[in-house]
């Protein structure tokens, strides 16, 4: 079944950008989603179709994905941020969904 | 606003079954999948599976094929997931979350607690 591989923590100082990778097999073929978890609190897509913000998604979230590793960005980073952050694709080989493990932002 | 409201916590032995309902609302239900995800505690998110409330059909993770069942009541918008042969590794919040065409995933239930525990 196909992986998806985050580092299990990022921390960056406030105003600063923070990258977040998630590595998978030719994973720049397939349509990447981001979604921010904040303790407590239900999963909130941030990034669609490997770029596209829903409504009300600040524009200091980005992303990118090509090769092996796509790449959630967020600039000028606000305590606000702190939050686990999943990658997700589906695997068309299994028609499946698959997440990332999952990464901690802490902002310092 | 569109939501997606699920039932309440449930406690239950080992063995039992467990079934949690998730109704939506605001939206024309059979326009979007139905997915079930879970997140045991202090761990990263798992997808379950999903429901087409429109034709009935559905697609289960591996892991939960044969002990899990999807299904749909159109005339009150409500999906439901019912999971059996419970084990203490299937304590975990449960969350169902719609997916459309043109975005996946995009409203999330709150989460129910299954505790399984003799």
């Amino acid at each position: 079944s196909y992986v998806l591989t985050q580092p299990p923590s990022v921390s960056v100082a406030p105003g600063v950008t923070a990258t977040i990778p998630c590595g998978g097999n030719n994973i720049g073929d397939k349509s990447v989603h981001w979604f921010q978890q904040r303790p407590g609190q239900a999963p909130v897509l941030v990034i669609y179709y490997d770029t596209d913000r829903p409504s009300g998604i600040p524009e200091r979230f980005s992303a990118s994905n090509s090769g092996n590793t796509a790449t959630l960005t967020i600039s000028r980073v606000e305590a606000g941020d702190e939050a686990d952050y999943y990658c997700q694709v589906w695997d068309n080989t299994s028609d499946h969904w698959v997440f990332g493990g999952g990464t901690k932002l802490t902002v310092l | 606003q569109v939501q997606l409201v699920q039932s309440g916590a449930e406690v239950k032995k080992p063995g039992a079954s467990v079934k949690v309902s998730c109704k939506a609302s605001q939206y024309t239900f059979i326009d979007y999948y139905l997915h079930w995800v879970r997140q045991a505690p202090g761990q990263g998110l798992e997808w379950m599976g999903w429901i087409n409330p429109e034709s009935g059909r559905t697609n289960y993770a591996q892991k939960f094929q044969g002990r899990v069942s999807m299904t749909g009541d159109t005339s009150i918008s409500t999906a439901y997931m019912e999971l059996r042969s419970l084990t203490s590794d299937d304590t975990a919040v449960y969350y169902c979350t719609r997916a459309g065409a043109d975005i996946p995933m995009d409203v999330w239930g709150r989460g129910t607690t299954v505790i399984v525990s003799s």
